[in-house]
């Protein structure tokens, strides 16, 4: 099983500010890794898909980038909205696991 | 409007069984790959099982393998996760997802549905 770690933890921010949150696979995924951001008693929200698309309605202010073992999530400036949980996602070998996930505070 | 409303979540003792289902509507049911991910209270994402736009694959996490089945009515819109020999580590809420880019990714998803695994 593949396992994804995030850094860091917690990310405290203001708004305004840009955010950069990492996840690092076990093993290559090539770029088949998605982010999440999941807000208090919701569902996750897709972000990005295979590295570094936007999904359908996501914000240009949220980029992907990175392949093989290191990835990152970028939010070019923060809005009050986006203070949230982050998670990134693997789909290069079942099981599709999730990193632990990085929490971006105010 | 595409939305996913699971039901079926409740509390069952240990061994017990529960089935879950997610009411699909707003788009084509059948070109879909269809997932349920779970989460502990205060915890990560995990994955449990997936099924093909037409059925015929169906994967598990090994966590639940050979206890949970994964099917899908295409008739009715409906998937299902039929979760046998229930233990409390399977406390969580359950989430269904639809598949998307690939399949492999959840891009719609449902609220949710609470199962708590006690006696």
């Amino acid at each position: 099983e593949i396992v994804l770690t995030q850094s860091p933890a917690t990310l405290s921010l203001s708004p305004g500010e840009g955010a950069t949150l990492s996840c690092r696979a076990s093993q290559s995924v090539s770029n088949y890794l998605a982010w999440y951001q999941q807000k208090p008693g919701q569902a996750p929200r897709l972000l990005i898909y295979d590295g570094s698309n936007r999904a359908a309605g996501i914000p240009a202010r949220f980029s992907g980038s990175g392949s093989g073992t290191d990835f990152t999530l970028t939010i070019s400036s923060l809005e009050p909205e986006d203070f949230a949980v982050y998670f990134c996602q693997q789909r290069s070998s079942w099981p599709g696991t999730f990193g632990q996930g990085t929490k971006v505070e105010i | 409007q595409v939305q996913l409303v699971e039901s079926g979540g409740g509390v069952v003792q240990p061994g017990r069984s529960l089935r879950l289902s997610c009411a699909a509507s707003g788009f084509t049911f059948n070109d879909h790959a269809l997932h349920w991910v779970r989460q502990a209270a205060g915890k990560g994402l995990e994955w449990v099982a997936v099924i093909s736009f037409d059925g015929n694959n169906k994967y598990y996490a090994g966590s639940v393998k050979g206890r949970f089945t994964i099917s899908r009515d295409d008739s009715n819109n409906t998937l299902y996760l039929q979760m046998n020999s229930l233990r409390g580590d399977d406390s969580a809420v359950y989430f269904c997802a639809r598949g998307a880019y690939s399949g492999w990714y959840g891009d719609i998803w449902g609220q949710g549905t609470v199962v708590f695994v006690s006696s």
